[in-house]
């Protein structure tokens, strides 16, 4: 089955640049979206369509998708963004959905 | 504003059953696909399955084909996922979530705690 490859973890000093990747074969047909999930709470979108930002996302969360790769990218993250961020996208069909393992995001 | 509300969860032996649902409000239910995610204690997330606006499509994840059925009462604004022959694994809060024609999962319930054990 489909599958979508992120790594476990990125850590980040406050104030720095955090990059997420997700990687997957379908990629490059199909669109990707990010979404930030807080301990024992339901995730939240904060990109979708590749690089598009949800209304009340802040400007530092961006998006981007090359080839098979897509990318989170948090400029100047802030402590309140330790998360864990899931990217979500569908298979070739585009009828069954996929998420990848989640990248636990790390800002000390 | 767009509530979804997931309900019916609980403890439940290995090959039994149970449904879930989910109400939805502050939005026209039947104009948005509707998911099932769901998400195993300390694990990622898990997609489980989606149907059409309509109820005339759906697509599940291979782990569940065959178990669980999802569907969706557009009348009285709810979703369900029918679970049958439950196994461990699927131990997992279960969360509804409504998606864009476009495809993307735009908003999400609180999740309901199902848990498969003898």
């Amino acid at each position: 089955s489909y599958e979508l490859t992120q790594p476990p973890s990125v850590s980040v000093s406050p104030g720095q640049t955090a990059r997420i990747t997700c990687s997957g074969d379908a990629l490059p047909k199909r669109y990707s979206y990010w979404y930030q999930q807080k301990s024992g709470q339901a995730p939240v979108l904060v990109i979708y369509e590749d690089s598009k930002r949800p209304s009340g996302i802040p400007e530092r969360f961006s998006g981007s998708s090359s080839g098979a790769m897509a990318t989170l990218t948090i400029s100047g993250a802030q402590v309140e963004d330790e998360a864990d961020y899931y990217c979500y996208s569908t298979d070739s069909s585009g009828n069954h959905g996929v998420f990848g393992g989640g990248t636990k995001l790390t800002v000390l | 504003q767009v509530q979804l509300v997931e309900s019916g969860g609980g403890v439940v032996q290995p090959g039994r059953s149970l449904r879930l649902s989910c109400a939805a409000s502050g939005f026209t239910f039947s104009s948005y696909a509707m998911h099932w995610v769901r998400q195993a204690p300390g694990k990622g997330l898990e997609w489980v399955a989606v149907i059409w606006y309509d109820g005339t499509d759906k697509y599940y994840a291979d782990s569940v084909k065959g178990r669980f059925t999802i569907s969706r009462d557009n009348s009285r604004n709810t979703l369900y996922l029918q679970m049958n022959s439950l196994r461990a694994e699927d131990t997992a809060v279960y969360y509804c979530a409504r998606a864009m024609y476009t495809g993307t999962i735009d908003y999400w319930g609180q999740g309901t705690l199902v848990s498969v054990s003898s």
